[in-house]
């Protein structure tokens, strides 16, 4: 079975503070993915990674960064932590295929608070 | 702008019925659909992937429906039991070469079966 491992399942922080939030998975998959999610917004990607080094924004990239140095971590950094990112975060990783229709396989979440 | 729109109001049926989720969409041409359901505090978990040329997907209790003319998909569980209780959520996918790493995600809808 896939495992998706996010470093924390809660995580407390301060505004202003710089924040790391980790995921490893255990599949050799190409493509990675950070997504939070909100009541009544659902699942909203913020970044994804389709290799090694590479990385596109999402839909929400703003006021994060992510970093992809070896291909089972998938790293979303929060650059100055802000009380409107507290929210549940997210990470998946799927398979490349040539269509794309691989499943995506999620980790159980780092619920995040910025106080 | 895309679309999605699953049942806004919780579902609760009884242990033994069928539940029928619905997923619709609009401005939006999907080449597949997934499902996935979600247990509270923990990640989503794929269920069932539908192509836009597929009619119906069945797995166990599980069927899924693809109607690219009404712009809809329905999920069944027959022989619903309490341990079905979750959120189901849908998400649609293209193969475009430039979006196919992409979900588009709808909020989910949340299923209660009674015993």
């Amino acid at each position: 079975d896939v495992k998706v491992t996010q470093s924390s399942r809660y995580l407390v922080k301060r505004t202003g503070e710089k924040v790391f939030l980790e995921c490893v998975q255990d599949m050799d998959h190409e493509n990675m993915f950070w997504y939070r999610q909100d009541p009544g917004l659902g699942l909203r990607l913020i970044y994804f990674s389709y290799d090694v080094k590479m990385k596109e924004k999402g839909d929400i990239p703003e006021g994060y960064s992510v970093s992809r140095e070896k291909k089972e971590r998938f790293s979303l950094i929060l650059e100055s932590a802000s009380t409107n990112q507290t929210s549940m975060y997210l990470c998946a990783s799927r398979t490349r295929d040539r269509v794309g229709n691989q499943p995506q396989h999620f980790g159980d979440g780092t619920r995040l608070s910025i106080l | 702008s895309q679309k999605i729109e699953q049942n806004s109001e919780a579902l609760n049926i009884q242990e033994g019925k069928t539940a029928t989720l619905t997923c619709n969409y609009t401005n939006y041409s999907p080449a597949y659909l997934q499902w996935y359901r979600q247990d509270p505090g923990r990640g989503p978990v794929f269920l069932l992937l539908i192509r836009e040329n597929e009619k119906e997907k069945r797995k166990e209790r599980l069927k899924v429906t693809f109607d690219t003319t009404l712009k809809q998909s329905l999920f069944h569980i027959t022989a619903s039991q309490p341990a079905d209780s979750a959120t189901y959520l849908c998400a649609l996918g293209r193969y475009n070469a430039g979006n196919n790493r992409k979900l588009i995600w709808g909020l989910g809808t949340s299923l209660a079966v009674n015993p």
